[in-house]
């Protein structure tokens, strides 16, 4: 089946710093991917998409220069939170889609990235 | 139009009954639903999914019944074991390639022992 993966699993980063998340659709081509950012007990907010050559378009009140996604390759996204503060912290997850997977709409998640900002 | 609501909020059943777990749409262009099981610090993981010219689907323990004219969809696990206590959320989309996922609240299953 479709696999994504997402790297790293957890990171703790300074307050200032920047921190790159990168997801990977290891062995399907995806066109399109997707960023969602999830709080303790809440549901996955969609924050972007991210399209391959092209720009990402933002969901309302998600900050583009805050949170950079780069989509360079049919395998590839990225996420760089930019000057991260404390409240950036949270569970941030990456999605692709397989166009060929099951019915046509399989979407596979990567396992998450656990960001910590102190 | 783009909410999905689920419910309850989380659910508590004995090991060996039957969880059942609710979904609403408003959008009537919906025609992807999909269930997804997620595990503390754990991506979601698809678990099973319908399209509306079904009204039934099931896979092992798990089942999705579809109502398309209520707009409603439900997933039940039936003979629940404490394995698969973990937060369940809905989810629906529009099939075209780009289409993002509206997602539920989640509901937050216990299974006892």
């Amino acid at each position: 089946g479709a696999v994504v993966s997402q790297h790293p699993s957890w990171v703790i980063c300074k307050s200032g710093t920047s921190v790159k998340i990168e997801c990977r659709s290891l062995d399907f081509q995806a066109t399109t991917m997707f960023w969602y950012r999830q709080f303790p007990k809440q549901s996955l907010m969609l924050m972007a998409t991210s399209n391959e050559g092209s720009k990402a378009t933002y969901e309302q009140g998600v900050e583009k220069d805050k949170f950079l996604i780069n989509h360079a390759s049919l395998t590839l996204s990225t996420l760089t939170v930019t000057s991260a503060h404390p409240e950036d912290s949270s569970f941030y997850i990456c999605s692709a889609r397989d166009p060929v997977q099951g019915m046509g709409y399989g979407y596979t998640f990567g396992s998450g990235t656990r960001l910590t900002v102190v | 139009q783009q909410q999905v609501k689920q419910s309850p909020q989380s659910l508590i059943v004995q090991k060996g009954g039957i969880s059942i777990i609710n979904c609403a749409y408003e959008n009537t262009a919906f025609d992807y639903f999909p269930w997804y099981q997620q595990f503390p610090g754990k991506g979601p993981a698809l678990l099973i999914a319908i399209r509306p010219d079904v009204s039934e689907k099931k896979e092992g323990r798990f089942t999705i019944s579809f109502n398309k004219s209520a707009k409603q969809f439900s997933l039940h696990i039936m003979d629940s074991q404490p394995g698969v206590s973990a937060t369940y959320f809905c989810a629906a989309s529009i099939g075209t390639s780009g289409s993002r996922l509206t997602f539920g609240e989640g509901t937050q299953l216990t299974v006892n022992p």
